[in-house]
């Protein structure tokens, strides 16, 4: 099952604009993860937040959590044609036996348009 | 190497074979997921190691599916009796807290 659910499930934007993506999850997680999947490709790491951290920046990239509403965003800013792609949260919690789940949703897909 | 290698990259087989995929993560990564992502949906948790310990399977891996990390080191993911809907990528990750994934095995099913 797929806990978190991201929106919108498709932005476009123009070139130079700022993008942002929301995440909303539904139990407690130890933290919040984003990822990049350029079409047809694996999943590349972008960024992770912890559950007791409200914000974290990482070059064009800023992310919020709000534990509270179980919701979090992702902003990329001075978007780039290259920034297209699908854009997922997961979020990773520790379950029985020593397992640490992680559950993607189902993505944003963002086109930037040059 | 420093990232996560899967092989092969494609498999194209016909209903009723058999397959098995392999992942061979970063080596001082701890724990190994393997996922299963259909066109236009997010990746769907198979199973996950810790170390050579398979803790968790998900209800997705049904009886055909079988997973193992022997020694703790690479992995390896065997379908029996392949269906027209396992047809998916399957990827594989690794990693203790943010995690590397490989690009994945694209299987079709005939």
């Amino acid at each position: 099952s797929q806990q978190g659910e991201e929106d919108p499930q498709a932005l476009s934007i123009q070139e130079g604009e700022n993008a942002t993506m929301n995440c909303s999850y539904k139990t407690s997680i130890n933290n919040l993860q984003w990822y990049r999947q350029n079409s047809g490709r694996g999943l590349v790491h972008l960024i992770l937040i912890r559950s007791n951290e409200r914000e974290k920046h990482s070059g064009r990239l800023r992310v919020t959590l709000d534990t509270s509403k179980k919701s979090s965003s992702l902003l990329i800013t001075a978007s780039r044609a290259a920034d297209t792609a699908s854009y997922f949260c997961a979020t990773a919690s520790y379950s029985g036996a020593g397992s640490y789940q992680l559950t993607f949703g189902k993505g944003t897909k963002l086109s930037v348009i040059p | 190497d420093t990232g996560v290698s899967q092989d092969p990259r494609h498999k194209i087989t016909k209903r009723g074979q058999n397959v098995t995929f392999r992942c061979d993560p970063i080596s001082e990564h701890n724990r190994l997921y393997w996922y299963r992502q259909t066109l236009g949906q997010g990746p769907e948790f198979l199973t996950y190691f810790q170390n050579e310990a398979q803790l968790e399977k998900s209800r997705l891996l049904s009886d055909r599916f079988s997973a193992e990390r022997p020694k703790g080191s690479f992995s390896t993911l065997e379908i029996q009796r392949t269906e027209q809907g396992d047809s998916a990528m399957y990827l594989c990750a690794s990693g203790n807290t943010g995690y590397t994934f490989g690009s994945g095995t694209r299987l079709t099913v005939v």
